[in-house]
């Protein structure tokens, strides 16, 4: 069984530019989600979703945009990079059981820096 | 909103227990997790409790869970330096969503 991938590991952009980001969920796995987490910091939740539909979203502005595929991967779209933008972008997928979310797995992270 | 505390830093001696401590605010949380974070990697998923239990024990790892003053903790029976790492709590709202805390950073000393 294949864990939470992301591609790339590292990006470096500049100030206004554009990212995607992408997210290979877990096998069986339906949901994922994206936090933000800054240095030193714990990961803050950018949005989630749940068979192709945004499920929730996060305090980030809409510069930060999503997509989920029918094969459940995922990608994080960031527009006009800030350099607070630099951070690590983690994925997290998870089953839907019952009805109800379980729990979330998270993949190794990609690591933007804005300069 | 939600928000959830931890200390920012504890140290042991190998052999020793280590115990990480967590507080949150929202009271409609419906599960705990604890997860760990080694240098440039990802969260590791460690264990985690349904906000109506108290306690829950997987190997090392203890949980307890006090749902009246919202405190969480995490106990690592005979602390490893393989333990060293940053330890994050997180709650789920009803909402499905994690809102995690600041981490813990353990160091474990030979």
């Amino acid at each position: 069984e294949t864990g939470v991938t992301q591609s790339p590991t590292h990006l470096i952009k500049t100030r206004g530019q554009q990212v995607t980001l992408r997210c290979s969920s877990q096998s069986g796995h339906n949901t994922v989600s994206w936090y933000q987490q800054a240095l030193g910091q714990g990961p803050q939740f950018i949005f989630q979703y749940y068979r192709e539909e945004e499920n929730g979203r996060g305090n980030f502005p809409p510069r930060f945009s999503g997509l989920q595929f029918p094969n459940y991967s995922s990608e994080l779209n960031v527009n006009a990079l800030e350099l607070d933008d630099s951070a690590l972008y983690l994925c997290a997928s998870s089953p839907w059981t019952s009805g109800v979310q379980d729990t979330q797995y998270f993949g190794p992270g990609t690591r933007l820096t804005v300069l | 909103g939600e928000d959830v505390e931890q200390s920012l830093f504890l140290s042991v001696r190998e052999g020793d227990s280590s115990v990480i401590n967590c507080t949150y605010t929202d009271s409609s949380s419906t599960y705990l997790y604890w997860y760990k974070q080694e240098p440039g990697a990802g969260l590791q998923l460690l264990t985690y409790i349904f906000s109506n239990m108290d306690m829950k024990q997987d190997q090392r790892l203890t949980v307890l869970l006090n749902k009246k003053d919202k405190h969480l903790s995490l106990r690592i029976a005979d602390t490893q330096t393989g333990d060293s790492a940053i330890y994050f709590c997180a709650e789920r709202d009803a909402g499905n969503m994690l809102t995690f805390g600041g981490g813990t950073r353990l160091m474990v000393k030979p």
